[in-house]
C-alpha cells in the first residue's frame, strides 16, 4: 500500500542550528500536509501544500513540496528550543478521495 | 467553536477490563479518525468511520476492539479484556471531508495495570 516514510525518526541539533528534515512518498499525492506534536500533547495542523513546486513560510519554517509531488521537505531556520516535538507529514493519494497517510514522525530535540 | 473533545483525558483499567473512550468531532465534521500512539512512537492508524459507518478498519486489531460512530452521539472506541500492551495514548481526530485538514483531540492516555 502507500507509504509516507520520514527518515530518520530522531534528530538533535544544538540552538540556533538549522535543521531540515524530508518526507517522501512511493506514489504522488494530491496534496501534503505538515502537523507538529510538542511532548505531551497532541498533533497540531501547521500548513498544507498542493500545487507542484510550492513553498511556503511561516516565521523560521520553510515548507516545500517536491515538483513530482512525492516528496516534501520542512527547514527550520535557527532552531529554538520552541522548536522541540515531533514533525509528522501526511499525504493523500492523488487521484482517489482517500483519507490521509501519516509518516512516523521525526522528534527533534534542541540543545540550549 | 469548541474542538474536537475526548474523554477521559486518563483512563486506568485492569487487565481483563473493558475500556470506553469516546470522542466528539468538531462541529459540522462527519469524518472521524482514530490512532493509537505508543510511548517513543508515531501515529499509527487504527479506523476511520463517518456517521454510522465505517469506512476503514485496516489498522484495527482483529480481536477486542471496536469502534462506532452513531447518528446522535460521540464516536466510541472499545477495547475489551484490556492487556498491558493495549497501554498508549489513543488519539481521535475528525475532518470536514476526507483528505482535509485533521483536527485532533488532546487524546486518552490509557494505562493498564
Amino acid at each position: 500500500g502507500q507509504q509516507v516514510m520520514q527518515i530518520p525518526q530522531y534528530q538533535h541539533v544544538q540552538e540556533g542550528e538549522d535543521f531540515t528534515t524530508y518526507c517522501n512518498s512511493s506514489t504522488t499525492l494530491s496534496n501534503i500536509q505538515w502537523y507538529k506534536q510538542r511532548p505531551g500533547g497532541h498533533p497540531v495542523f501547521l500548513i498544507q501544500l498542493v500545487k507542484s513546486g510550492e513553498v511556503k513560510k511561516q516565521k523560521r519554517l520553510t515548507f516545500q513540496f517536491g515538483e513530482a509531488k512525492k516528496n516534501s521537505s520542512l527547514h527550520i531556520t535557527a532552531t529554538q528550543t520552541t522548536d522541540v516535538g515531533t514533525y509528522f507529514c501526511a499525504g493523500e493519494l492523488a487521484g482517489a478521495n482517500s483519507k490521509l497517510t501519516f509518516g512516523k514522525g521525526i522528534t527533534l530535540s534542541v540543545r540550549p | 467553536n469548541a474542538g474536537v473533545m475526548q474523554n477521559p483525558r486518563h483512563l486506568v483499567r485492569r487487565r481483563g477490563q473493558e475500556a470506553r473512550l469516546r470522542c466528539s468531532p468538531m462541529k459540522g465534521h462527519s469524518h472521524v479518525y482514530w490512532y493509537r500512539q505508543l510511548p517513543e512512537e508515531g501515529l499509527k492508524f487504527m479506523v476511520y468511520l463517518q456517521k454510522e459507518n465505517i469506512i476503514d478498519e485496516s489498522g484495527m486489531p482483529k480481536e477486542r476492539f471496536s469502534a462506532e460512530f452513531p447518528k446522535e452521539g460521540p464516536s466510541i472506541l472499545r477495547i475489551q479484556q484490556v492487556v498491558r500492551g493495549d497501554s498508549a495514548a489513543y488519539f481521535c481526530a475528525s475532518s470536514r471531508t476526507v483528505a482535509d485538514t485533521q483536527y485532533f483531540g488532546p487524546g486518552t492516555r490509557l494505562t493498564v495495570l
